[in-house]
C-alpha cells in the first residue's frame, strides 16, 4: 500500500542539539511534500512545503527539509533545537494522481530538554 | 480571515447518543478534509470532499459515521450511535483547488470528543 513513513516515533534531545527527522513515502510520480507541527494541545500548523524547484526548502522557526527524489525522502532538519520546539511533527504527502489527498505519516514526538 | 472554524471545541456525550461535529471552511477554499487523531492510531484521514462532492471516504470507520457538505463553506461529521472507541480529536482542514495540490491545507482547532 502507498504510504508515508516516519521512522522515529519519539525523539529526545537537549537544547542546542541538531535535529533530523526522517520521512519516506512510497508514491511514484510527482508529489507535493509538507511538514506540519502540532504543539501540545494545539492544531496542526504548516512548517514548510515543497512543490517544485530547489529541493532544499526553508521553513519557519529555522527548520528546513531536503527532498531527495531518488530516495523518496523529505527529511526535516534544524541545526539547534530549543525547548519551545517540543511538539509532534508530521510529514505529509500529496501524490499528483486522482484525488490529490493529503496523507500524513504517523508523526514524531520531539521532546527538547532544557 | 478567521481560518477554519470547528465547533464545538469539546464534546462529552454518553454512549449511544448522536454527535455532530461542525466545520466552516476558509472563504474561497473548495476542498475539505476530516481527520481523526488518537494516541494509538495517530492522524487518520476519514473523508475528503472537493467542490462539495465526497472524493474518498475509504477512511470512514463504519456506517455509524457520515459526513456532508450542505454548501460550499460548511461541513458536518455525524456519529450515530456514538461509542467510547470514537473518543478522539477530530480535525477539519480546508484548501484551495483540487485537493490540496500546489497549495496547503489549513487546519481547524479540532473537536475533542469523549464518549463515556
Amino acid at each position: 500500500a502507498q504510504s508515508v513513513s516516519q521512522h522515529n516515533h519519539h525523539v529526545i534531545l537537549s537544547e542546542a542539539a541538531s535535529l533530523e527527522l526522517g520521512c519516506n513515502y512510497s508514491y511514484g510520480g510527482t508529489v507535493n511534500l509538507f511538514w506540519y507541527v502540532q504543539y501540545p494541545g494545539q492544531h496542526l500548523q504548516l512548517l514548510l512545503k515543497y512543490f517544485s524547484g530547489d529541493p532544499l526548502v526553508k521553513g519557519i522557526k529555522g527548520f528546513e527539509a531536503e527532498f531527495i527524489k531518488s530516495k523518496f525522502s523529505f527529511n526535516l532538519r534544524k541545526p539547534s533545537v530549543q525547548w519551545s520546539d517540543t511538539a509532534e511533527y508530521f510529514c505529509a504527502v500529496i501524490p499528483n494522481n486522482a484525488g490529490n489527498m493529503l496523507t500524513f505519516g504517523g508523526g514524531t514526538r520531539l521532546m527538547v530538554k532544557p | 480571515d478567521a481560518g477554519v472554524i470547528q465547533s464545538p471545541r469539546h464534546e462529552v456525550t454518553e454512549m449511544g447518543q448522536e454527535v455532530t461535529l461542525r466545520c466552516k471552511l476558509i472563504s474561497g477554499h473548495n476542498s475539505l478534509f476530516w481527520y481523526r487523531q488518537t494516541m494509538m492510531r495517530g492522524l487518520e484521514l476519514l473523508i475528503y470532499f472537493n467542490n462539495n462532492v465526497p472524493i474518498d471516504d475509504s477512511g470512514m470507520p463504519e456506517d455509524r459515521f457520515s459526513a456532508k457538505m450542505p454548501n460550499a463553506s460548511f461541513s458536518t461529521l455525524k456519529i450515530q450511535p456514538s461509542e467510547p472507541r470514537d473518543s478522539a480529536v477530530y480535525f477539519c482542514a480546508s484548501s484551495r483547488g483540487q485537493g490540496a495540490w500546489n497549495t496547503e491545507a489549513f487546519f481547524g482547532q479540532g473537536t475533542r470528543l469523549t464518549v463515556v
